[in-house]
């Protein structure tokens, strides 16, 4: 099946410090990945929308140069939490549209999570 | 902006009894999907419904889309412990996805 992974899982790092999350689509290409933020027992905010090549859409209120997204490859998107402070915890997911021909539907395959604290 | 509302919020119920999700848009949905978030889990994606009225089964699930597609539910019949977890509806427009608030269901045994 389709498989994406995250890297890394958890992840505790110190106030003004800088995280990179990976996310990769294992078999599959995809255009288009998604960053969303989950806090505790709330649904999926969608951050940004990552297209291979160009710049990430990110949503109203998201700050693009607090959180940084690089869509490099087809494969691959990294979501950079830059100067994190505390209330930057939380869990990281992404997912990935494949590019095209995978599946029945317009459907998005979701990444493990990362779980970022900032102490 | 758009949102995508889902009632109830949390829902305990036996093992064997039925449970139903709601998810109201204040806007027409082009489509819904419904996805299953185990307890530290990730989403993981059900079913996909497009057309208005549209009634999908899977087993013990049953999804309907409403005729004026501005309301989709899932319904589950005897539920089981295997099905706890939260359940999350989705717009997917044509390059993003709004999730719901979704509902969190525990399932006593």
């Amino acid at each position: 099946g389709a498989v994406v992974s995250q890297h890394p899982s958890r992840v505790i790092c110190k106030s003004g410090t800088s995280v990179k999350i990976e996310c990769r689509s294992l078999d599959f290409q995809a255009t288009t990945m998604f960053w969303y933020r989950q806090f505790p027992k709330k649904s999926l905010m969608l951050m940004a929308t990552s297209n291979e090549g160009s710049k990430a859409t990110y949503e109203q209120g998201v700050e693009k140069d607090k959180f940084l997204i690089n869509h490099a490859s087809l494969t691959l998107s990294t979501l950079t939490v830059t100067s994190a402070h505390p209330e930057d915890s939380s869990f990281y997911i992404c997912s990935a549209r494949p590019f095209s021909g995978r599946g029945d539907y317009n459907e998005q395959f979701f990444g493990p999570g990362t779980r970022l604290t900032v102490l | 902006g758009q949102q995508v509302m889902q009632i109830p919020q949390y829902q305990h119920v036996q093992e064997g009894e039925d449970f139903t999700t709601y998810c109201n848009s204040s806007t027409t949905l082009s489509n819904i999907q419904w996805y299953k978030q185990r307890p530290g889990g990730h989403p993981v994606f059900l079913i996909q419904l497009v057309k208005s009225g549209e009634v999908k089964k899977q087993k013990r699930l049953t999804f309907q889309f409403g005729e004026a597609k501005k309301n989709s539910s899932l319904h589950i019949t005897a539920t089981q412990t295997t099905d706890v977890g939260t359940y999350f509806c989705a717009e997917t427009g044509t390059y993003k996805y709004i999730f719901g608030t979704g509902t969190r269901l525990k399932v006593l045994a």
